[in-house]
């Protein structure tokens, strides 16, 4: 019930190309779905994040779609370049759960010049 | 502002030993958590510490605890340290109950 699924574990994109990446999850408690993205040795940095009541939010080339019925939800990196290669995770939580934040198991993206 | 603080960057230390991480958050946030995020996986929440008190706990054995000082500082503590808490330990602070930041980590290596 706790767990987010994602897929795929590493990802190759040649630059310009667009990154797709997918996330499933059970609880239907969770109302709050952020992407991190993490580079080596640094700690998680938020990306971008949706609440279900929308179906799709965009910031800059990255883009969130969420389908709740399906419990699931994606990110899109449109015109993927170098500087993109990194760890993505996917994660969810409830407000009621404050910072107990479920992540994901983590996406190697390379994007190849 | 230098944002969310931790020390050490590195520390190693033996199977049975004792540990404490420290996490200075950013400026104006009172609220710290913690995670632990082992090798190849996503972070996983250990627990939560508001006005000096743990709020919020995860799957996490008693041998991890931890403080909040009267600063917002918060310490990360384990004992008996076994192999498998070898894993990047993540402070994240936040201004009350919203999304928080993180620091860049303590990698904890148990031999």
């Amino acid at each position: 019930q706790q767990q987010v699924k994602q897929s795929p574990q590493s990802l190759i994109v040649q630059k310009g190309g667009i990154s797709i990446i997918n996330c499933a999850y059970e609880n239907t408690a969770f109302d709050y779905f952020p992407w991190y993205q993490q580079f080596p040795g640094k700690g998680p940095a938020l990306l971008i994040a949706i609440r279900p009541d929308v179906s799709e939010k965009k910031e800059g080339r990255f883009t969130i779609s969420f389908n709740k019925s399906a419990k699931q939800f994606s990110l899109h990196i449109m015109d993927s370049q170098p500087g993109d290669s990194a760890t993505y995770f996917c994660a969810a939580s409830n407000d009621n759960y404050g910072q107990n934040f479920v992540f994901g198991p983590g996406t190697r993206l390379s994007v190849l010049p | 502002d230098a944002g969310v603080t931790q020390s050490p960057t590195h520390l190693i230390k033996t199977r049975g030993q004792q540990v404490t991480l420290r996490c200075s958050p950013k400026s104006g946030h009172d609220t710290v958590s913690w995670y632990q995020q082992a090798l190849g996986q996503g972070p996983q929440f250990i627990f939560q510490y508001y006005e000096e008190e743990e709020r919020q706990r995860g799957n996490f054995p008693d041998r991890f605890s931890g403080h909040q000082f009267p600063n917002y500082s918060s310490e990360l503590n384990v004992n008996a340290l076994l192999l498998g808490d070898s894993a990047l330990y993540l402070c994240a602070s936040s201004p009350g109950q919203v999304l928080g930041i993180f620091g860049q980590g303590t990698r904890l290596t148990v031999v």
